[in-house]
């Protein structure tokens, strides 16, 4: 079965400080790969997408995501955070094979101390 | 934004009602996918739909059903309604099947 798993429930970083929210995958196919964040009464804003070739991608507000076949992870960070980047983060992944519906991880909630 | 719509924003009910969630996909998408997040399941996707043709289904109960009309727009219809019903519910569009999902705002449904 597929399943998507972030292991860190919540996150408390400073301000400026770099961050790295982890993800883990198992998928019985090529996956896409994908990374949500959900501010509180929000709906889910997509920050960066891979489907394939190079495999670090860029996505908004500063973030970046790495995908590592080998570990079946695709981690995502950022080097320095900010305040509003406090949220929740959600990894998904989807695949053509199973009809791209996508199975979401149970989030991490970032927290960002001043 | 999105470019995804849904309405209502809230919706209160009672156990054993029924209700309809409207979703607008974004201008020019074809896919409509609905997806409910609850504080014990998380988010589970419940059920996609096809320029009109249901295309896959989730982990959505025989008491819920959904279709795709002719202009695209949705509905999610959940009918003798439980209280564990109680969650958000969004809707996403993509261009095609194989895309990245843009998602609306939800519906909150708190069902007493």
């Amino acid at each position: 079965a597929q399943s998507v798993t972030q292991p860190d429930i919540h996150i408390t970083v400073s301000e400026g400080a770099s961050l790295e929210l982890r993800c883990n995958y198992s998928y019985g196919a090529t996956p896409y790969l994908f990374w949500y964040v959900q501010s509180p009464g929000q709906g889910l804003q997509l920050l960066l997408k891979y489907f394939s070739g190079d495999t670090l991608v860029q996505g908004i507000k500063g973030f970046e995501a790495e995908f590592k076949r080998s570990q079946s992870s695709f981690n995502l960070r950022k080097p320095s955070v900010h305040w509003s980047d406090a949220a929740e983060y959600f990894c998904a992944v989807g695949a053509r094979e199973y009809g791209n519906k996508l199975v979401f991880g149970a989030g991490t909630i970032l927290r960002v101390k001043s | 934004d999105s470019g995804v719509t849904q309405t209502p924003k809230h919706l209160i009910t009672a156990t054993g009602q029924r209700v309809t969630l409207r979703c607008s996909p974004r201008s020019g998408d074809l896919s409509v996918y609905w997806y409910q997040q609850s504080l014990d399941q998380g988010l589970q996707f419940l059920i996609q739909y096809y320029n009109g043709e249901e295309r896959a289904k989730g982990n959505i109960l025989e008491r819920f059903s959904a279709q795709q009309f002719p202009d695209l727009h949705s509905e999610l219809n959940l009918s003798s309604l439980e209280l564990g019903d109680s969650a958000l519910y969004f809707c996403a569009s993509s261009e095609g099947q194989a895309n990245e999902q843009f998602f609306g705002p939800g519906t909150r449904l708190t069902v007493l």
